[in-house]
């Protein structure tokens, strides 16, 4: 009964390249929500999907950053012409459904370090 | 996005009770209480939630005060492995599947 999956763990960029974020979430679950988290912060939510919708994307910046979800694979967060700005800690969840009382269950996280 | 305010650090010895104290007092009537936690290292993890009636898990006790503003997280026997960051938020109807993170509290654990 896997949870839910980030990859890779680890990822290292230069400034200028993109960087691409896996999450496949639990198994059955097909709300998916990303968060950042910088260093010694808490975390901000970014966008909320659920399967080839974005429903809210009120966290997300302006520009650079994306997301998907796709009918079949993980959801992708995409961060294009990386800052050093962007060094966080980028977590995923999902969950059954959206109800109030629905926990969210999140992966371990990739953590992007820009150079 | 409503507020809860949690204190900042607290420590406790193991093998005691810990009470883990969150203010919501702009709560609404129709928001649900979460609480994760978040060891070093990992992403955060669901704990307990609730509406009104306190709530028991083989994690913890969620106490919900009579007006709502206010609720407590209890770890029944502290270990270790429960130094974590206490994470109390509020899900909204307005913002449904949107989790608002605070700073929460770090909890440390002495032997």
């Amino acid at each position: 009964n896997a949870g839910v999956m980030q990859n890779p763990r680890h990822l290292v960029r230069r400034r200028g390249q993109e960087a691409r974020l896996r999450c496949s979430p639990m198994k059955g679950h097909s709300h998916v929500y990303w968060y950042r988290q910088l260093p010694e912060e808490g975390l901000k939510f970014m966008v909320y999907l659920q399967k080839e919708n974005i429903i809210d994307e009120s966290g997300m910046p302006k520009e650079r950053f994306s997301a998907e979800f796709p009918k079949e694979g993980p959801s992708i967060l995409r961060i294009q012409q990386v800052v050093r700005g962007d060094s966080a800690a980028y977590f995923c969840a999902s969950s059954l459904d959206t109800g109030q009382g629905q926990p969210q269950h999140f992966g371990d996280g990739t953590r992007l370090s820009i150079l | 996005d409503a507020k809860t305010t949690q204190p900042n650090s607290m420590e406790s010895n193991e093998e005691e009770p810990v009470h883990l104290p969150c203010n919501h007092s702009t709560i609404s009537g129709t928001d649900y209480i979460h609480w994760y936690r978040q060891l070093p290292s990992q992403g955060p993890e669901y704990v307990i939630h609730g509406l009104t009636s306190n709530v028991n898990n083989r994690m913890a006790s969620l106490a919900i005060a009579e007006d709502r503003k206010s609720s407590t997280l209890i770890l029944h026997r502290a270990t270790l492995r429960d130094a974590a960051v206490y994470y109390c938020i509020l899900r909204e109807n307005t913002n449904a599947g949107k989790s608002t993170f605070g700073d929460g509290t770090t909890l440390t654990v002495k032997p």
